[in-house]
């Protein structure tokens, strides 16, 4: 069965720092791995989205990366800012399951 | 504009009563999800539909129950027999078939058991 770990569980960086989020997974064998931002008590948003035959995609000041072979995926976020704040999952499609969420990562940028 | 709906946003319930929680996409998505959420425990899957009058049981469905009678719609019911019901419910939605399964979530439904 797929697991789905992401650390750390909570980072809190001054402004105008990058930052990475962790993603690691037990099962290679995926589809595609997205990473969504989720605001306190709202739904999921999507950030990217990476096929399993792509190493990266970029969106604006974010950057996800996958490696299969090692099970793992990261999101690179530049320049942070207070707006950033937010808990980042990601989630992982293979076999005949849907998704498959880690646990998030609550992300505080500092003004 | 195209999107989930999820109602109501706030829920609260006695201890013995079932509950609905509705969901609408206007996405003509195929796929449709429910998931909870609790404090530190991620997003756990409860239901899945991939086509209209056929469900299948996720990961924690014991307590729940769903319906998908039409594309647009898929409501849950929160059972009495769910102990311990009080968290954070999301629907989502996605096209059918594997390879770009994007999905789509609606904004909510928080559930208080009193």
């Amino acid at each position: 069965k797929q697991e789905v770990t992401q650390i750390p569980a909570a980072l809190s960086v001054p402004e105008g720092e990058n930052l990475v989020l962790n993603c690691s997974f037990t099962d290679s064998a995926i589809y595609n791995l997205q990473w969504f931002r989720q605001d306190p008590g709202k739904g999921l948003t999507s950030l990217l989205l990476i096929q399993s035959s792509q190493r990266e995609q970029t969106s604006g000041r974010l950057n996800a990366s996958l490696d299969k072979s090692s099970g793992r995926s990261t999101l690179y976020i530049a320049a942070s800012q207070p707006g950033d704040s937010a808990t980042y999952l990601c989630a992982l499609l293979s076999g005949n399951t849907p998704l498959v969420f880690g646990k998030g990562t609550r992300l505080s940028v500092i003004a | 504009d195209g999107g989930i709906t999820q109602s109501p946003k706030y829920l609260f319930r006695k201890e013995g009563q079932n509950v609905t929680l509705s969901c609408e996409q206007n996405l003509n998505h195929d796929a449709m999800y429910w998931y909870r959420q609790d404090p530190g425990q991620g997003l756990r899957l409860i239901y899945y539909s991939q086509i209209v009058n056929d469900f299948q049981k996720g990961d924690i469905a014991e307590g729940y129950s769903v319906s998908r009678e039409k594309k647009e719609s898929f409501p849950l019911t929160v059972t009495s027999a769910q102990k311990n019901p009080t968290a954070f419910y999301l629907c989502a939605s996605s096209i059918a078939g594997r390879g770009a399964n994007v999905l789509t979530f609606g904004a909510g439904s928080r559930l208080t058991v009193l």
